[in-house]
Parts: C-alpha cells; structure tokens; sequence
C-alpha cells in the first residue's frame, strides 16, 4: 500500500471548515483512498473514500487532485465533536488489512 | 442495530498468565479483523478472518498470540505467556464481506500486563 504523509496536528475554530490534507504521491491507479477517525478512547470510524471522483456524504467532502497525488478532508462546519485523530488510508479495493499512519490530530476549539 | 462488541472492556494481568479477548461482530458480516494499539501509536494489524478461515495473519507478533473464529461469528484472540510489551488497546472490526467500504470497529479491549 502507499505510504501516506499527514501534517501531525491542526486546529480549527467551531463552526469553521476544517481541511485536513493528505499526500500520497506513490499511489497507484487501483488504489483507493480512505478517511477514519479515531476519538479519544474509540474505535476508529470510517468518514469516506475515493478513488478519482470528488466525494460528499453526511460527514465529509473528500477532494482528490487530478493527478491523485495528494487529496483533502473536508469537515464543512467542525464541532467540538469533530476533535480526533484523522488517518488518511490509500489501500486496494480487493485487499483486506488497513495501513494506518500517525493521522492528523485535529483539535477543534470553541 | 448493534455494533461490534468486545469483551472484556479492562483486562489487567500478570506477566506470564494466558488471556482470552473476545469479539461479536456485526450480525451477517463475514470479515473480521484484528488490530492492536500501543500508547501514543497507531493501529497495528494483527489478522483477518473470512468466514472461519483466516487467509491472513501476518501481522501476529510472534507465535504466542493466535485467533479462532467459529460459526463465523465469535472471534477469540489468545494471548499465551504474556509480556509487559503486549500491553495495548486490542480492537476488533468487521465488514460486510472481503475489500467491502468500511470496516466498524468495536470499543476495544485495554490490556495491561504488570
């Protein structure tokens, strides 16, 4: 799997977009990328995936750059809830493990 | 719908003794998997289970720890002999079938080995 790099750390005001970036400039064209979360004490949480499209759900918006060398999270209005460590994932669709990284530590402040 | 369970929530043992750690996954997933977490790390995979086969476990540490999987439900993950440097969150996850979106991940399971 590609290795990804992460900033270690962010802030964000509340009710501010958060954009949490992501390099992966080894990435290959069957490779996927993932977002999850992981709040202090949890499991992590799937947010979303991409392959080249930009994707939206109810969580998030995933951005990835044309060239799929790099992409973004974006957290349209953070919460106080939103405060966790975002690891960005690139993997094959058909295998089976997570590579996680250090993340991003996002700390989202009133 | 419930989520993935894992029991016990706290385990503290000593140095030498064999644990069980046990996870329920979603209803109908046929995946499950594996993870453990040391203080201030990220997660580190330990084996995936399809069904009750397990086509990867790679990421055992050493022969000490295995895992079975039966009904292809119930998972237990063995530690036998333990060391202080077992010490770590073990999570479990499950999905709905092999390379599906989102694996759920449980609460975790803290042992601390003294």
């Amino acid at each position: 799997d590609a290795k990804t790099t992460q900033p270690p750390s962010m802030d964000c005001a509340e009710g501010r977009a958060a954009n949490l970036p992501c390099n992966h400039s080894t990435i290959s064209g069957n490779e996927y990328v993932y977002w999850y979360r992981q709040i202090h004490s949890q499991g992590p949480q799937y947010i979303i995936h991409g392959l080249k499209n930009n994707e939206t759900n109810e969580m998030a918006s995933l951005i990835i750059t044309e060239d799929r060398k790099s992409s973004t999270l974006i957290l349209p209005h953070a919460t106080l809830r939103d405060t966790a460590v975002y690891y960005c994932i690139v993997r094959v669709r058909n295998t089976d493990k997570l590579i996680f990284g250090t993340g991003t530590r996002l700390q989202v402040f009133p | 719908g419930a989520g993935v369970s894992q029991s016990p929530s706290n385990k503290v043992t000593e140095k030498g003794k064999d644990v069980e750690l046990r996870c329920d996954p979603i209803s109908g997933h046929t995946a499950l998997y594996w993870y453990r977490q040391s203080l201030g790390q990220g997660l580190e995979f330990l084996i995936y289970f399809q069904g009750n086969s397990a086509p990867d476990k790679s990421g055992l540490p050493s022969d000490r720890f295995s895992a079975e999987r039966t009904g292809g439900s119930v998972s237990t993950l063995t530690i036998q002999r333990t060391q202080q440097e077992d010490s770590a969150v073990y999570l479990c996850a499950s999905s709905v079938g092999r390379g599906f979106n989102e694996q759920y991940f449980g609460p975790g399971t803290r042992l601390t080995v003294t």
